[in-house]
């Protein structure tokens, strides 16, 4: 098992309508969680933290379940200007040098 | 948050030759990070660059291929040594957050494509 694994889709989808995307991680004994956004050509950006009771920032929710060892995160009312490359992020451990991230999930949002 | 700037922001290599990738953050900073991402792959970290002290390199990069400068806590070198098409690829330097919120801050990237 890979330790940070995403569907690459890509996921198109149309305005307004609502995607979820999962990701599965390996170790479990990981111990902090994030998405990013990669636009085309572009760094990554911190999109948010995950935690475990789980948490929203506006049409983002995140979700964490440890016991099946996999993060969502969903996008409801979706923009054109989500359209990017969402990678998700484990740390096995405290520091920076663990962090692992997946290869990304592309979202095609269409008018 | 950090503002990090990386140049050059693309380029075209011969094999066989060098290329140095600065970064320059607009705070200090203790560590820095280099990560590269091939096409197609996930970020992969190469090393961590600390401020007086040799970069530690992860698992399969080593300091002849990479050698990484750190001569203050506002920059830091990357370069990519004897290069192959192997080594075509987007290169990242990144710093943490100040606020210890394990948030990671990168700068544009160089897009490199030896030949």
């Amino acid at each position: 098992r890979k330790e940070v694994e995403q569907d690459p889709g890509p996921f198109n989808v149309p305005e307004g309508a609502t995607v979820a995307f999962n990701c599965t991680y390996s170790n479990s004994a990981s111990q902090s969680f994030f998405w990013y956004r990669q636009d085309c050509r572009k760094e990554p950006k911190l999109l948010m933290s995950v935690y475990s009771s789980g948490n929203e920032d506006g049409r983002f929710t995140a979700q964490l379940n440890r016991a099946s060892q996999y993060i969502s995160l969903l996008i409801r009312d979706s923009k054109l200007s989500d359209s990017a490359t969402y990678l998700c992020v484990v740390n096995k451990d405290s520091g920076y040098s663990t962090l692992t991230f997946g290869k990304g999930t592309m979202l095609l949002v269409s008018p | 948050s950090a503002v990090i700037s990386q140049k050059p922001s693309r380029d075209i290599c011969q094999r066989g030759t060098s290329l140095t990738i600065q970064c320059q953050v607009d705070s200090q900073v203790t560590m820095m990070f280099w990560y590269r991402q091939q096409p197609g792959q996930s970020l992969t970290l190469i090393a961590t660059a600390n401020q007086g002290s040799e970069a530690t390199y992860e698992s399969g990069f080593v300091i002849d291929k990479f050698p990484i400068s750190r001569p203050n806590l506002t920059f830091s070198t990357l370069t990519v040594s004897n290069m192959s098409p192997e080594d075509s690829s987007i290169y990242l330097c990144s710093v943490e957050d100040q606020g210890g919120r394990e948030k990671l801050f990168f700068g544009s990237g160089t897009q490199l494509s030896v030949l």
